[in-house]
């Protein structure tokens, strides 16, 4: 299997504080996870690229100083949104790339999605 | 940034009708996804269809692509109204870093 969590599934904060959203790979090691977000009735938006050991790549546009990315571990990464604002109000979607060999000798490469965080600022 | 579009944007039918959405993109790709997100919740893989297929099937869905003309389309056949959800393209470019590339979306409602 390839399940992919999220946590917290739900969590509103006051203007001005951090929020911490944690990605994990369940039962696969991921090198690579994606972080999105999504605003009502769009699609998703793709906002960094979070490796394993390195620093994250922010997709244009996104600030690196306001959604802070770390993926310590193969099966963690976490996003962090500071001093959030309404605006940063949105949905947050993570992936992780399973990069296992098949059984053909492959690798996939495919993204296995978490659940989601609904983050609403106050 | 989003590359693909999909059409229509929303689409209404009746249980028991086939749903087709399309997609389309820019560039050259390695393969096309097509996933499914219910209200407020988390994306679900529902087929991947690579460069080199021209259609694929499973279950009630069944996906074509055509390279030449850079889209792609889904059928779902039958619906039902566990259908009802938001449908998205999602293409990985040749040669990019694998990042999925995504469309704009299908809101499918497929009444009883």
């Amino acid at each position: 299997g390839a399940v992919v969590s999220q946590h917290p599934s739900w969590v509103i904060c006051k203007s001005g504080t951090s929020v911490k959203i944690e990605c994990r790979s369940l039962d696969f090691q991921a090198t690579t996870m994606f972080w999105y977000r999504q605003f009502p009735k769009q699609s998703l938006m793709l906002m960094a690229t979070s490796n394993e050991g390195s620093k994250a790549t922010y997709e244009q546009g996104v600030e690196k100083d306001k959604f802070l990315i770390n993926h310590a571990s193969l099966t963690l990464s976490t996003l962090t949104v500071t001093s959030a604002h309404p605006e940063d109000s949105s949905f947050y979607i993570c992936s992780a790339r399973d990069t296992r060999l098949r059984t053909s000798g492959i690798r996939s490469y495919e993204q296995y999605f978490g659940p989601g965080t609904r983050l609403t600022v106050t | 940034s989003q590359q693909g579009e999909e059409d229509p944007q929303a689409l209404s039918i009746q249980e028991g009708e086939n749903a087709t959405m399309n997609c389309s993109y820019k560039t050259s790709i390695n393969n096309l996804q097509w996933y499914r997100q219910n209200s407020g919740r988390g994306l679900v893989h529902l087929i991947l269809i690579r460069s080199n297929e021209r259609e694929k099937h499973s279950g009630r869905l069944r996906v074509t692509l055509d390279t030449s003309k850079k889209s792609s389309s889904l059928l779902i056949t039958a619906s039902r109204a566990a259908d009802t959800a938001s449908y998205f393209c999602a293409t990985v470019n040749a040669g990019n870093n694998r990042k999925l590339i995504w469309g704009l979306g299908t809101s499918l409602a497929v009444n009883p």
